[in-house]
């Protein structure tokens, strides 16, 4: 069965400290994995994509392939962090499965 | 930059009326998404759409839903009968790059069904 897990619903992380969001993934194939946002009243917006191994906003994700993770990292924490992440794969379909999302508050 | 936009942002009905959600995907896009989120639950997909034709529905996507692209550059979904469980945020979606799934999806502000 084609699943995304996130297991915290809620993260809070102080100002500066590191962030991890934790993604686990269940899909047979190779998969492409991504990381979308969404700030307060804002649309849900693509953050990164493990394909491209870029860092967007400070954040980047590894592909842990043996673990089935996809974990979103970022060293130090910003108070303009604090949204709704959602992890997503896509499998070789055409949709986007997503996550049932970890909210990330940064405290001052 | 470009948007995807969505119409209108609230939508109120009563159980049993059919209700139509519009999207104006992003102009050069040819591939169309309809996803819902349930208050409280993840993001789930319904339906794509490519070539004026649905590519792929979920099992959510039964007989009452509909899609179309009436006139180029809108992209609605149909809701025939509504139920009071369809009350949901709808969010349509568009992609220039569905044969590389790697590119991710342009999504919508989404419209908030309520039906009662």
């Amino acid at each position: 069965a084609q699943r995304v897990t996130q297991p915290e619903k809620l993260l809070s992380v102080f100002k500066g400290a590191p962030v991890e969001l934790k993604c686990n993934y269940s899909y047979s194939g190779s998969p492409e994995l991504f990381w979308y946002v969404q700030y307060s009243r804002q649309r849900l917006q693509l953050l990164l994509r493990h394909i491209s191994r870029e860092s967007i906003k400070g954040f980047t994700a590894d592909l842990n392939k043996g673990e089935t993770s996809f974990h979103l990292k970022k060293p130090f924490a910003q108070e303009e962090d604090s949204a709704m992440y959602y992890c997503a794969l896509t499998p070789s379909d055409d949709k986007i499965i997503f996550g049932k999302g970890t909210r990330l508050h940064i405290l001052p | 930059e470009p948007e995807v936009t969505q119409t209108p942002s609230h939508q109120v009905t009563q159980m049993g009326q059919e209700v139509i959600l519009r999207c104006v995907p992003i102009s050069n896009h040819l591939y169309f998404y309809w996803y819902r989120q349930i208050l409280g639950q993840k993001v789930e997909f319904l339906v794509s759409f490519y070539n004026n034709e649905i590519s792929e529905k979920s099992e959510i996507f039964d007989d009452q839903f509909s899609v179309e692209r009436p006139d180029g550059s809108n992209f609605t979904l149909k809701i025939r009968s509504t139920k009071l469980e369809d009350s949901a945020m709808y969010f349509c979606a568009s992609s220039d790059q569905g044969w590389d799934y790697s590119y991710g999806q342009y999504f919508g502000p989404g419209t908030r069904l309520t039906v009662t």
